[in-house]
């Protein structure tokens, strides 16, 4: 299985900060990432996916790259909007694995 | 607008089955892999199973090692919706259960409790 690592677990940032997160896979996975958005209480939200490509509706603030085993997703300008957990989802192969999260809080 | 209901979730001891649902409106729903995470309140996310699409040669299933030989996933096309029979629960897999579609997809999750 593709395991996949994150960092850092934790990041606090002031509104207007650039916030960047790192996600590693265990081996390559091409293109095949995705990164959601998840608030206490709702479902995650999609942001971006094929490591680059962004979700319909989501600002232009965030920004994916990276191919093979590193990623990263990018906030510019962070607004307070932005709080929550982020994940990274593998979809090279089954099973479809999760990084750990990284929670963006607010100062 | 696209909609997916997760159901099914509730109390249960251990060792007993359950099968939950997500039906799927404002979609071409044949045409989408049905995917199921689970997450304990307060903690990560974990992939469990998907059915792929029915065209071609499907639909394939796929597990996590976790609940593979325990989990049966499955969809009905006709009724616009999938399901995951869970037997031999366990204490762990109590969680909050989502159905997933397209990656942009979700259900509002439904809540899994084991316990005796």
């Amino acid at each position: 299985d593709i395991q996949l690592t994150q960092s850092p677990s934790f990041v606090s940032a002031s509104v207007g900060d650039r916030v960047t997160i790192t996600c590693r896979a265990s081996q390559g996975i091409r293109n095949y990432l995705a990164w959601y958005q998840q608030r206490p209480g709702l479902a995650p939200s999609l942001l971006i996916y094929d490591a680059s490509s962004l979700h319909s509706g989501v600002p232009s603030r965030f920004s994916g790259s990276g191919f093979g085993t590193e990623f990263t997703l990018t906030i510019n300008s962070l607004q307070p909007e932005d709080f929550g957990t982020y994940f990274c989802q593998q979809l090279n192969s089954y099973p479809q694995t999760f990084g750990p999260g990284t929670k963006v809080d607010i100062k | 607008e696209v909609q997916l209901l997760d159901s099914g979730g509730r109390l249960i001891q251990p060792g007993e089955s359950l099968r939950l649902s997500c039906a799927a409106s404002g979609v071409a729903f044949v045409d989408y892999a049905v995917s199921w995470v689970r997450q304990v309140p307060g903690q990560g996310l974990e992939w469990v199973s998907a059915v792929s699409a029915a065209r071609g040669s499907g639909p394939h299933t796929y597990y996590a090692d976790s609940v593979k030989g325990r989990f049966t996933v499955s969809r009905d096309d006709s009724k616009n919706t999938a399901y995951l029979q869970m037997s031999g629960l366990r204490v762990g897999d109590s969680a909050l259960y989502y159905c997933t579609m397209g990656l942009a997809f979700w259900g509002r999750g439904t809540l899994v409790t084991v316990s005796s």
